[in-house]
């Protein structure tokens, strides 16, 4: 089985506060790497997907870099505001593999 | 708007019944996955598929089976409820192909009780 690390496992902002997390993977056989926002009864959904050592990716506050060598991604949110609460997925994929393995998430709450 | 319905919210079900998770999607993805997600364990997959009547067990696959008689469709089997398979299940799906940059559709979550 993959080991897909997320860190922190919760994390609490104040509004307006930047954060960042952090998600390791297997530096071998790497494919792609996705991350997932999944707020309260509501169904995962797809941010990123990076495939290239150094790729950044940003979508409004949300931003997200990829280092293959060393098998680490970092999720980056820029004043942060309460409807970012969610918990935030990271998710591997492997070189000849269908499926993704996921991190265990790092949940984020926002503090009005 | 691409959609994967599964069919129940909620379901309680009873010890030793057997119990029947349906997903279908309408976006003629080839691959479709179940997983299960518990508290302090993360999403952990359980069956996928990557073509009609194709399987592949996933990490956990115990006390489970699946079945994919049409493209669209992809069902979760419990074959004999029991107390630890109390979770909420996902399925999702993705385009076709191995190590895929695509990533998965989900569906809304079965929250299943057994009792």
């Amino acid at each position: 089985i993959l080991n897909v690390e997320q860190s922190p496992q919760s994390l609490h902002v104040q509004e307006g506060d930047s954060t960042n997390f952090t998600c390791s993977f297997p530096s071998s056989n790497f494919y792609a790497l996705h991350w997932y926002r999944w707020e309260t009864a509501k169904s995962p959904e797809a941010l990123f997907v990076m495939t290239l050592n150094g790729d950044e990716k940003k979508k409004g506050r949300i931003s997200a870099t990829l280092n293959t060598k060393e098998g680490y991604s970092y999720l980056y949110i820029k004043g942060s505001q309460p409807e970012d609460s969610a918990t935030y997925l990271c998710a591997f994929s492997g070189a000849g593999s269908y499926q993704l393995t996921f991190g265990k998430g790092t949940k984020l709450s926002v503090i009005p | 708007d691409v959609k994967v319905t599964q069919s129940s919210r909620y379901l309680v079900k009873r010890t030793g019944e057997k119990v029947f998770l349906e997903c279908v999607q309408d976006m003629d993805h080839e691959n479709m996955f179940w997983y299960r997600q518990d508290p302090g364990l993360g999403l952990r997959l359980i069956y996928f598929s990557y073509d009609v009547k194709m399987k592949e067990k996933g990490d956990i696959p115990e006390g489970y089976s699946v079945s994919r008689e049409k493209k669209e469709r992809f069902s979760l089997i419990l074959e004999s409820a029991s107390t630890n398979q109390t979770s909420m299940y996902l399925c999702a799906s993705s385009l076709g192909g191995r190590a895929s940059n695509y990533g998965y559709t989900f569906g809304s979550g079965t929250r299943l009780t057994v009792v």
